[in-house]
């Protein structure tokens, strides 16, 4: 039973389009992140929440909105895809800073 | 502000031989520290942790990383490295604070050659 799962795995598409990423945790975390992990690997936090509260925006394009309906779920939703939001998003769960995050397998998108 | 610093963008060991990854960190406090592991294709999985306590801890699949408060270091070792620790290595660094966030180094790829 996949403890942080996202889906899709893999997501190919046309500038212009909108695009959603969902993410599930069945481990009773409180609090949810989404990660962007670039071409050259380095990992960006993007938006955290906390029990379904945002906590975290980091400077991200507002063409990017997170939505929580409850503590275990974190959508990510991309309007208007432009060829450079072509990464690996993951998703993370963590119950407390100092426990670490657990992460999904991520999302690949590539926008063509 | 927090932030970590892996020097070694890529590190090429033989199998068997000894493997030791550096990591700085800048924080004011006693940071959250961490090591993950991501395999080609594959999420991050936490392979230790360190915020108090015993300065050598040991994590999943014989590794080891020494907290150093003077050096601002947290290196992970192991003694003996497999073909299949071939991968991609995150250091990490957390506060204790509410609405922040891990930050991470910009890894090392460990390859292994036979």
């Amino acid at each position: 039973d996949t403890a942080v799962s996202q889906t899709p795995k893999y997501l190919v598409t046309q500038m212009g389009n909108d695009k959603s990423i969902k993410c599930e945790q069945n481990l009773g975390h409180d609090t949810m992140y989404w990660y962007k992990q670039d071409s050259k690997k380095f990992l960006k936090i993007m938006f955290s929440y906390n029990n379904k509260e945002l906590i975290i925006n980091e400077t991200v394009p507002n063409r990017f909105s997170p939505k929580s309906p409850d503590k275990a779920h974190l959508n990510l939703h991309i309007n208007s895809l432009e060829l450079g939001d072509s990464a690996v998003y993951f998703c993370a769960s963590s119950s407390g800073q100092g426990y670490g995050y657990t992460f999904g397998s991520g999302t690949r998108l590539t926008v063509v | 502000a927090q932030s970590v610093t892996q020097p070694d963008i890529h590190i090429t060991v033989s199998e068997g031989a000894s493997l030791e990854l550096r990591c700085n960190y800048s924080y004011g406090a006693t940071p959250y520290l961490f090591w993950y592991v991501q395999s080609p294709g594959q999420g991050l999985q936490l392979l230790l942790k360190y915020f108090s306590g015993d300065t050598l801890v040991q994590g999943i699949k014989g590794f080891e990383a020494e907290f150093k408060r003077s050096q601002s270091s947290f290196n992970l070792r192991k003694p003996s490295v497999h073909w299949s620790d071939a991968a991609e290595y995150f250091c990490a660094v957390g506060a204790n604070q509410a609405g922040t966030a891990l930050i991470f180094g910009k890894g090392t790829t460990l390859s292994v050659s036979s």
